[in-house]
């Protein structure tokens, strides 16, 4: 079993929807979650960064993360075309290593 | 915000030769820094984590001697492919943290081709 598990897609949603982005992981013990937006040949860029169960909200992304289910979302309301790229939600260890998911790819139509 | 410089953004270099490629965190001091690689349409994956002043830590199934890491200061880091072979090619991300930062912020990456 992985340690964190993410749908590659592709997900492909007309301008203007809500997206739901998900993982899921493995080790209870990880305590610090992120989620990353990765264009076509570019380094990722941190999007939400959150540590406690709960919702997070930063315009018009909101992490969520269920530490009872090992579950964390990212929602994007009034997706636009230029949301379009690669998700990627990571896990912080105790070593401060990053574990990522295999990347989600999104699509918003015009 | 903390910005991670990261060159060459793509290099082409022939079979047997060495690349270097370079990662510096410009307005920060970064303690540790990471080297992951991706395939296309992979996730990353982390090769080894440098530490300034000493040697890098590889993950299981990365040469080290392949990948050398030289991390000799707050904010450089490099990582060199030694005799690279068309295998290799890929592309390489580095990513920096820093004590003061909660996330970690990540160079644009270079896309290696060896001919």
């Amino acid at each position: 079993q992985k340690e964190v598990e993410q749908d590659p897609g592709p997900l492909s949603v007309p301008e203007g929807a809500i997206v739901s982005l998900n993982c899921t992981y493995s080790n209870s013990a990880f305590q610090y979650f992120m989620w990353y937006r990765q264009y076509s040949r570019k380094g990722p860029e941190l999007l939400m960064y959150t540590y406690s169960s709960g919702n997070k909200e930063d315009g018009r992304f909101t992490a969520q993360v269920d530490k009872s289910s090992k579950y964390i979302s990212l929602f994007i309301r009034d997706s636009q075309p230029s949301d379009s790229a690669t998700y990627l939600c990571a896990i912080s260890t105790s070593s401060y290593k990053l574990i990522f998911g295999s990347g989600t790819r999104l699509l918003v139509r015009p | 915000g903390a910005v991670v410089s990261q060159h060459p953004s793509w290099v082409i270099c022939k079979s047997g030769t060495s690349v270097k490629i370079e990662c510096r965190s410009l307005d920060f001091q970064a303690t540790t820094m990471f080297w992951y690689r991706q395939f296309p349409k992979q996730s990353l994956m982390l090769m080894a984590t440098s530490n300034e002043g000493s040697k890098a830590t590889y993950e299981q199934g990365v040469e080290k001697d392949k990948f050398l890491i030289n991390h000799a200061s707050l904010t450089l880091s490099t990582l060199t492919v030694t005799s690279a072979h068309p295998e290799d090619s890929s592309f390489y991300i580095c990513s920096a943290r820093d004590q003061g930062v909660n996330g970690y912020t990540f160079g644009s990456g270079t896309r290696l081709t060896v001919v």
